[in-house]
């Protein structure tokens, strides 16, 4: 069974702090998505990485793929209270349409 | 706006009701998806539709129904509900790749808050 982890749980910043949250799994994925769900609406998709060690930026995020596939990180600059939400990773296989979701990290940034 | 819409966003009902909530998505996928988010607990896949076929089913209570009558329409159909069914019930779809094909990405509607009294 493929399973995502997590890190941290929750987070409390100060706006303008910069911060980094990290998903691990010790499965290998074809492609991980980021998404940050706001409370009572749906997730929405930040990114997809699909290459072993890429990076792509989206204005002040960045988020790394690993060499391996197995594990992803994102990278906030200068935090805006705007971020504030849940920041979920979900691993896809390269067939079928299965997903798997990591628990979340919970983001607060405070003005 | 992400293609994929959910109704109703709100929903109250006890324990003996009939009701059900419907996903429309206008992305052109050929896979949807309903799964359910409690608090404090990670998202849990209910069903998936693939060319509107049910290809997984996780062990979900008989009183939740899907229906996927096409490609583009997802319905649940919920009866006698229990208050631990309270939660957000969140619709998705993806455009399901063939071996050697591009990744997937899944795209999700707004959710329906549901409260079981």
């Amino acid at each position: 069974t493929q399973l995502l982890e997590q890190s941290p749980q929750f987070l409390s910043i100060q706006e303008g702090e910069n911060l980094t949250v990290y998903c691990n799994s010790s499965s290998v994925f074809s492609s991980l998505q980021w998404y940050r769900q706001e409370p009572g609406e749906g997730p929405v998709l930040l990114v997809t990485v699909v290459t072993g060690g890429e990076v792509k930026k989206l204005k002040r995020l960045t988020f790394q793929f690993g060499d391996a596939r197995k594990d992803s990180s994102l990278h906030i600059t200068a935090a805006q209270p705007g971020d504030t939400g849940l920041y979920l990773c979900a691993g896809a296989s390269n067939y079928g349409q299965n997903f798997v979701f990591g628990p979340g990290t919970r983001l607060s940034v405070l003005p | 706006e992400t293609g994929v819409t959910q109704t109703p966003r709100h929903l109250v009902m006890g324990m003996t009701n009939k009701k059900s909530l419907k996903c429309e998505q206008h992305l052109g996928h050929n896979a949807m998806y309903w799964y359910k988010q409690s608090a404090k607990k990670p998202l849990e896949l209910m069903f998936v539709y693939s060319l509107e076929e049910r290809v997984e089913n996780n062990s979900v209570p008989s009183r939740f129904s899907p229906e996927c009558p096409n490609s583009s329409h997802l319905f649940l159909h919920l009866h006698t509900l229990q208050p631990e069914d309270s939660a957000l019930y969140l619709c998705a779809s993806s455009q399901a790749k063939l071996a050697g094909g591009t990744y997937n990405e899944q795209f999700f509607g707004p959710g329906t808050r549901l409260t079981v009294l």
